[in-house]
């Protein structure tokens, strides 16, 4: 069975430092990778999503991940973290196949709180 | 705004209680999902529509659950004979895909349910 792992409930890190959001995933196919961030009491906001080609993916607000296949990781990062970035973050993975149908399989979340 | 929207955003009802939720999605996308949230876990997959067209219904969907999306446009999920187990956050998401799987869900701003 496919899954997502995020083994960090939460993150925390100080203004103007990198940030780290780690993910591991386990699929018997090719992964589509996706991040998501959610802020209380909205829906989930598309961040980025790996595909394929280049396993460095840029997203939106200076976001990043890197898809890396032997440690099946697809970890969430940002040079300088900013107060407003703190949030609740998804990975999720949609297993491209010849029988599914797109549906996501998220993690757990984790939390990232960014403090001034 | 031509985002994902859901109707109502906050639902209190009573143990017995019937309930139905409304997602529009973003024009034109044929692809239509609906996840379920509960509190400090990331959304599990309900059902799928593509156009009008029902594919996948989770477990997770028991008889009392059902969705449609009459004319492959906005989709509603009714809950019949509610159950305390039913409050989560219902999100809808939506997107525009053909056979690849490619394309990113967007997801509306959820219902919250509270079954008392």
């Amino acid at each position: 069975a496919q899954s997502v792992a995020q083994p960090e409930d939460q993150v925390n890190v100080a203004e103007g430092n990198p940030l780290t959001v780690k993910c591991t995933y386990s699929v018997s196919g090719n992964p589509y990778l996706f991040w998501y961030v959610q802020y209380p009491n909205r829906g989930l906001q598309f961040l980025l999503k790996y595909i394929t080609g280049d396993n460095l993916v840029k997203g939106s607000y200076g976001f990043e991940a890197e898809f890396n296949k032997s440690q099946t990781s697809f970890h969430l990062k940002k040079p300088s973290a900013l107060v407003s970035d703190s949030a609740l973050y998804f990975c999720a993975v949609r297993v491209h196949g010849s029988s599914n149908t797109g549906k996501l399989i998220f993690g757990q979340g984790t939390t990232l709180q960014v403090k001034p | 705004d031509t985002g994902v929207s859901q109707d109502p955003r906050h639902k209190i009802t009573k143990r017995g209680q019937n309930v139905t939720f409304r997602c529009d999605p973003i024009s034109e996308h044929n692809r239509l999902y609906w996840y379920r949230q509960t509190l400090g876990q990331g959304p599990e997959f309900l059902t799928y529509f593509q156009n009008e067209a029902q594919l996948e219904k989770s477990r997770l969907l028991s008889d009392r659950f059902s969705a449609e999306r009459p004319k492959g446009s906005f989709s509603t999920l009714e809950i019949q004979r509610t159950e305390q187990g039913d409050s989560a956050m219902y999100l809808c998401a939506s997107s525009l895909g053909d056979r690849g799987l490619q394309e990113t869900q967007y997801f509306g701003p959820g219902t919250r349910l509270l079954v008392l």
